[in-house]
């Protein structure tokens, strides 16, 4: 089975409005990732986030290894917020290898 | 300044064609991967590498080969094109295999 399930799949939002995205682990986590993916293609690590809480601008990451989930809440939404936002887990059983989900689909419209 | 380099951007061969996708990191990393996006389809592990050395392959086909000339360098060889072939290649670097990856921005390969 999937190792890593990001919902929802897709989510519009209206400018200024907040989101909360989230990521499951089917396994034991090492440590996790979330990344934007541009419309373009191209990545952009957000947060590197093994256990905790962790904020950056209007983006906040909340990973509970117990749990095995993630969470990225993304306050005050903004239309270059657009794209998918994916998460990545590095599970227990092997180093060098990050799982991605199938990501979540942003569009956010003014 | 990027700091991962990926060429070419973009790429189009001919079905059984073969080609090489460069991949080179300037971050200081001993780490470098090689995935796969194919349209609709999650990102896709292939390979590994530390200290030039192969730590995981996850690619069934041995058309798929990685080559490291330097220790910053994981180029990506793939032989006997098919069109399902066809994706985006992404490399990727961290330092040691159990921390944060950067991307580069990827070679786009359409095979015809």
């Amino acid at each position: 089975g999937q190792q890593v399930q990001q919902s929802p799949a897709s989510l519009v939002l209206q400018e200024g409005e907040n989101a909360e995205l989230q990521c499951n682990f089917s396994t034991s986590l090492n440590s996790m990732q979330w990344f934007y993916q541009r419309p373009g293609g191209s990545l952009v690590s957000l947060f590197y986030n093994p256990s905790g809480t962790k904020h950056s601008g209007r983006l906040t990451s909340t990973t509970v290894i117990k749990e095995r989930r993630s969470s990225l809440h993304i306050s005050s939404s903004q239309t270059t917020d657009s794209g998918t936002y994916l998460c990545a887990l590095l599970s227990n059983t092997g180093n060098y290898k990050y799982v991605f989900g199938a990501g979540t689909r942003l569009k956010v419209i003014a | 300044d990027p700091k991962i380099i990926q060429k070419p951007k973009y790429l189009v061969a001919v079905t059984g064609s073969e080609k090489i996708l460069i991949c080179e990191q300037y971050l200081g990393h001993n780490a470098m991967y090689w995935y796969r996006q194919s349209a609709k389809k999650p990102l896709e592990f292939m390979f590994s590498y530390s200290y030039q050395k192969l730590m995981d392959n996850q690619t069934a086909s041995s058309r798929f080969q990685p080559q490291s000339s330097k220790k910053n360098h994981l180029d990506l060889q793939i032989t006997a094109l098919k069109p399902d072939d066809s994706a985006t290649y992404f490399c990727a670097s961290s330092q040691g295999g159990n921390s944060d990856y950067t991307f580069g921005s990827g070679t786009r390969l359409l095979v015809i």
